[in-house]
């Protein structure tokens, strides 16, 4: 099973300043990832696949990085709206596996 | 508008069964692969299992594999998970997703709003 770490698990972040969270895979998986956005009470949203790939109605300011096992997700200006859980998984693998998540919150 | 909508959840005893269903709509349903996926309660995210378009594949995580079957009836528009032998480590929130492509597991691009199983005595 491919073991998907996050960092940092608690990011304090001021409403327009940068928020950059990473994901780190045991194993390659190559551009198999994605990351996903879940706030309390609510299912989580797709926010990227493919590693880069922005998913429909997705903002520009959510953007990822990365291939093989290390990935990137920036939110370059962070809005009200964004403070969450913010997970990785990836998909190159079967027993897909989720990161453990970093909540990104109002500092 | 593209809904997925879970239902089936509820309290069970341990070694108890629970069949989840999850309705589809405002999509093509037999063109896509579709996943459960769980949240224990205060936890992270966890896949369950994942079906082929057709129905002809199904794959499933170590912890439910020979306890749990994933099916689906295109004709319905529905995804079901059949749960057997159920334990305290199964209950969370099981959400239905559907795949962004049909024939292998890949990303979620929709989510159901979840249904919650408890297994207690």
């Amino acid at each position: 099973e491919i073991v998907m770490t996050q960092s940092p698990a608690t990011l304090s972040v001021s409403p327009g300043e940068r928020a950059t969270l990473s994901c780190r895979a045991s194993q390659s998986v190559s551009s198999n990832l994605a990351w996903y956005q879940q706030k309390p009470g609510q299912a989580p949203r797709l926010l990227i696949y493919g590693a880069s790939t922005r998913a429909t109605g997705i903002p520009a300011r959510f953007s990822g990085s990365g291939s093989g096992t290390e990935f990137t997700l920036t939110i370059s200006s962070l809005q009200s709206e964004d403070f969450a859980v913010y997970y990785c998984q990836q998909y190159n693998n079967l027993g897909l596996t989720f990161g453990g998540g970093t909540k990104v919150e109002i500092k | 508008q593209v809904q997925l909508v879970e239902s089936g959840g509820g309290v069970v005893q341990p070694g108890g069964s629970l069949r989840l269903s999850c309705a589809a709509s405002g999509f093509t349903f037999s063109s896509y692969g579709m996943h459960w996926v769980r949240q224990a309660p205060g936890k992270g995210l966890e896949w369950v299992a994942f079906i082929r378009y057709d129905g002809s594949n199904k794959y499933y995580a170590d912890s439910v594999k020979g306890r749990f079957t994933i099916s689906r009836d295109n004709s319905k528009n529905t995804l079901y998970l059949q749960m057997n032998s159920l334990r305290a480590e199964d209950t969370a929130v099981y959400y239905c997703a559907k795949d962004i492509v049909a024939t292998s597991p890949n990303a979620f691009d929709i989510w159901g709003q979840g249904t919650m199983v408890t297994v207690s005595s």
